[in-house]
């Protein structure tokens, strides 16, 4: 049972491309988080989702940030027209119910922007 | 207000001792959930150990075991013989549900914990 699976591991960027992080949670699991890390700080949450449904997104910043969970395939944090500001860590984590104790989370993405 | 707070930015311990991770938390629900994670330098969230507000007993996991005292709103790791291995970034979080309702985990912003010879 494969866990928490996050690509690209690593992704560079230049100022002003677009980024897109991916996540797919374990098998069975229909609850997505992500959260965003800068360094010696602690995880801030983005967005919340269900498939085909953004359930709270109050941590998103309001312009250039997206997310979306499909019915089918991953999850995707699309961050447009980067800033060096958005070089973080970027994790996805699941759980299978609303409920549920645990969140599994990724190996987390490292965005640099240059 | 800070809905996590932990204190301590930085620890040490030698090798074998015992050594008590602070944590305090904020919240007006009644029923919630508070979560130890390690972050070790390769970057990952490894869960450690899970509180629910109305588990009578302190929750234990191999070395882990978690103080809960309700009354005082924190919820103290305490890691029991620590191994080098155990250095670490070690994070404080609480989820709480609301009209049944999951809401987000919020992280404390961190120990970093130095296990020494």
């Amino acid at each position: 049972n494969a866990g928490v699976m996050q690509n690209p591991r690593h992704l560079v960027r230049r100022r002003g491309q677009e980024a897109r992080l991916r996540c797919s949670p374990m098998k069975g699991h229909s609850h997505v988080y992500w959260y965003r890390q800068l360094p010696e700080e602690g995880l801030k949450f983005m967005v919340y989702l269900q498939k085909e449904n953004i359930i709270d997104e109050s941590g998103m910043p309001k312009e250039r940030f997206s997310a979306e969970f499909p019915k089918e395939g991953p999850s995707i944090l699309r961050i447009q027209q980067v800033v060096r500001g958005d070089s973080a860590a970027y994790f996805c984590a699941s759980s299978p119910r609303a409920r549920g104790e645990k969140l599994f989370f990724g190996s987390g993405t490292q965005l640099s922007v240059l | 207000a800070q809905k996590i707070t932990q204190t301590q930015p930085g620890m040490f311990v030698q090798e074998k001792e015992a050594v008590t991770l602070d944590c305090t938390y904020d919240t007006s629900d009644q029923s919630y959930g508070l979560f130890w994670y390690k972050q070790p330098s390769s970057g990952e969230m490894i869960f450690l150990i899970y509180q629910g507000s109305y588990d009578e007993q302190n929750a234990t996991e191999g070395r882990y075991s978690l103080n809960f005292q309700k009354a005082r709103k924190s919820a103290n790791l305490v890691i029991s013989a620590s191994q080098l291995g155990d250095s670490a970034m070690y994070f404080c979080a609480m989820r709480e549900w609301r009209s049944g309702t999951a809401s987000k985990l919020t992280f404390g912003t961190g120990t970093r914990l130095q296990v020494t010879l």
